[in-house]
């Protein structure tokens, strides 16, 4: 069945980086747009990041550009998010999430999650 | 990126119909058809459950519906169930080639 499991969460201090990835089985990666969207706790969904299929563009939200960055092995079904420069705001569980359709704008299905805690 | 505006709260008792709306400007909601609604789940993560406006994915239940007039996106519910209280939660393609998400609103069945 269509899967996506991410890991790479845990606790890093303020000022430091972290790469999440994004492992995905039961469909062909290279077909899809992924993104990321994280939520911190008790709180509502934020958008990340966006790759399209063949990696050819990224998007990205504004409280993470210039330290984020999405990226995509379509040969080993992964996609990365590499976090430099964190920041306590980015506490959150951090999501990945299949894109389809126009503009890869259908979210399915999403991972379990993965927990970013940003603390000293 | 202004998250789009929905009601904090929505409550309905078994069988009643409730809307959710989701508000946006002409950059978002407003100047495309690409609003989805997601259902999210205490400790889960969300789920799809309308996406381009008003298509229901397969499996899920005829009773959610979407529409959208001017920049206000809308999920209604028909015949409220217990199962179907969640956190509720739209999204829009942008102008800027980006995703927003609506603030989330709680759904709780009488």
């Amino acid at each position: 069945q269509v899967q996506l499991v991410e890991s790479g969460g845990g606790v890093v201090q303020p000022g430091r980086s972290l790469r999440l990835s994004c492992v995905a089985s039961g469909f062909t990666l290279s077909d899809y747009g992924m993104h990321w969207v994280r939520q911190a706790p008790g709180k509502g969904l934020e958008w990340v990041a966006l790759i399209w299929n063949d990696g050819s563009h990224k998007y990205y939200a504004d409280s993470v550009k210039g330290r984020f960055t999405i990226s995509r092995d379509n040969s080993k079904n992964t996609l990365y998010v590499q976090m430099n420069s964190l920041r306590v705001e980015d506490t959150a569980v951090y999501y990945c999430a299949r894109g389809s359709g126009g503009y890869f704008t259908r979210f399915d299905p999403w991972g379990q999650g993965t927990l970013v805690t940003v603390s000293s | 990126q202004s998250a789009l505006t929905q009601p904090a709260s929505v409550s309905g008792s078994p069988g009643q119909s409730i809307t959710i709306s989701c508000t946006g400007t002409s950059s978002d909601v407003g100047g495309y058809n690409f609003v989805s609604w997601y259902q999210q789940n205490p400790g889960k993560a969300p789920k799809l459950m309308i996406y381009d406006v008003s298509n229901r994915p397969s499996g899920i239940s005829n009773r959610f519906s979407g529409s959208k007039s001017g920049n206000t996106a809308s999920l209604t519910i028909s015949g409220l169930q217990a199962e179907d209280e969640a956190d509720y939660y739209c999204s829009s393609y942008t102008s800027s080639s980006t995703q927003v998400f609506g603030t989330g609103t709680k759904v709780t069945v009488l």
